[in-house]
């Protein structure tokens, strides 16, 4: 049973408007989200993250939002660029030190 | 600084084959992982080491064995490779987590990519 869940596979967005990438998790114990973002043929590299205490992280175009209530993340990528055409994975971590569990990622593809 | 390096980045095998994947990382960190990427299923913990001398199962161990005899090194050995290892290998390397509600970025390699026939 995956404690942490990308529902969509894929999305699509044109350039310049806004991407958002969902992800819920079931662990209560959860006390700490990550996005990372993957090109093909390389390993994932961190995005920005956010702890529980907090419901919203902001980093340039990126914007994550975190929901407890709802067990529910989202990353708002405004304004999406071609260059953010990746895989997208949300990972959660606990009171179990570094481990990390990973959403099945989100394919997103920003067209020109 | 070189990072987190794997290799080899390609390999195949065939069933009851055994082989190591290598890992190593520049960065003094305590902590190393090993991952694998299976379509919808995102990254997977197979085996994880808090340092040198200490390692522990993660999600996914069996079929997997590991060792950390140093800082800069984590192999990851399949004694008998089967066909449901077919996958890609990632390796991360971290500072070991400092509190709650907060850890270190983990760093990953570019990955090996391992077809089992």
């Amino acid at each position: 049973d995956q404690q942490v869940k990308q529902n969509s596979p894929s999305l699509s967005v044109q350039e310049g408007r806004i991407s958002i990438l969902n992800c819920d998790y079931t662990n209560s114990m959860f006390d700490y989200f990550l996005w990372y973002k993957k090109y093909p043929a390389e390993g994932p590299t961190f995005l920005i993250s956010i702890s529980s205490i907090k419901d919203k992280n902001e980093d340039g175009r990126f914007t994550v939002f975190l929901n407890k209530s709802a067990k529910h993340l989202s990353l708002h990528i405004v304004p999406s660029q071609p260059g953010d055409s990746a895989v997208y994975f949300c990972a959660a971590t606990g009171n179990a030190g570094n481990m990390l569990t990973f959403g099945g990622g989100t394919r997103l593809m920003v067209k020109p | 600084n070189a990072g987190v390096t794997q290799t080899p980045k390609f390999q195949v095998l065939k069933t009851g084959q055994s082989m190591t994947l290598q890992c190593a990382q520049d960065m003094n960190h305590e902590y190393m992982s090993w991952y694998r990427q299976d379509p919808g299923m995102g990254l997977r913990l197979i085996h994880y080491s808090v340092g040198a001398g200490i390692t522990d199962q993660g999600e996914v161990p069996n079929g997997y064995n590991v060792s950390r005899s140093t800082t800069e090194d984590f192999p990851l050995r399949l004694l008998s490779a089967a066909p449901s290892q077919t996958s890609v290998y990632f390796c991360a390397s971290s500072y070991h987590r400092q509190g709650w509600m907060s850890t270190d970025t983990q760093y990953f390699g570019p990955g090996t990519r391992l077809t089992v026939l």
